[in-house]
């Protein structure tokens, strides 16, 4: 079944410290994978996918096909970044699929 | 209006009572989700609309839960016999045709006292 794994309920850092937030799917075919977050008192947001290859706010995060994974990177965690961020899976067709979400981390970056 | 938009944004019930939630997602997609976002249990499937094809209710985690579309448009989560384990905030979210991208409603937070 498919199926995204987040390990981490929470990750605690310190301002300028490197930061990878950890995601494994689970899924035989061909994966859209992304990243969503939620900041205090906004809505969930898209933050970044796979197929863009693209640095959002400093992060990044490389599709290990391997290993399944999809880790969330940034080099140096800025205060800015607590927030809660989903690992998010699209199966199916790329134009009909579903997407799931895993259970979440939330990040705190303290000063 | 130009986000998803759900009401109630809170809902307090008792237990027993039937409760609706209501989306209005962005003029044009044609993908509408429903997830239920719990503490410990993160962002939890419940039903997924594509156009006209037959819902995707693999999510609902009982027959007490139903979720309507009408005219490729709103959606309605309805909630029977509520019990405490229902209360959480219940998110919507449209998608654009290909995109990919997912847009949230602020949620609508259910407590079932």
């Amino acid at each position: 079944a498919q199926r995204v794994t987040q390990p981490e309920k929470l990750l605690s850092v310190f301002k300028g410290a490197p930061v990878e937030l950890k995601c494994n799917y689970s899924y035989s075919g061909s994966p859209e994978l992304f990243w969503y977050v939620q900041y205090s008192r906004q809505r969930l947001q898209l933050l970044l996918r796979h197929i863009s290859r693209e640095s959002i706010k400093g992060f990044t995060a490389d599709l290990n096909k391997g290993e399944t994974s999809f880790h969330l990177k940034k080099p140096f965690a800025q205060e800015e970044d607590s927030a809660m961020y989903y690992c998010a899976l699209k199966y199916g067709s790329s134009n009909t699929g579903k997407l799931i979400f895993g259970q979440g981390t939330t990040l705190q970056v303290k000063p | 209006g130009a986000g998803v938009s759900q009401s109630p944004s809170n809902k307090v019930t008792e237990k027993g009572k039937d409760v609706e939630l209501r989306c209005d997602p962005i003029s044009g997609h044609t993908a509408l989700y429903w997830y239920r976002q719990s503490l410990g249990q993160g962002l939890e499937f419940l039903i997924y609309f594509q156009g006209n094809s037959a819902p995707d209710k693999s999510g609902l985690p009982s027959d007490r839960f139903s979720a309507e579309r009408t005219g490729g448009s709103v959606s309605t989560l309805t909630i029977q016999r509520t019990q405490q384990e229902d209360s959480a905030v219940y998110l919507c979210a449209s998608s654009g045709h290909m995109t990919g991208e997912l847009f949230f409603g602020e949620g609508s937070r259910l407590t079932v006292l």
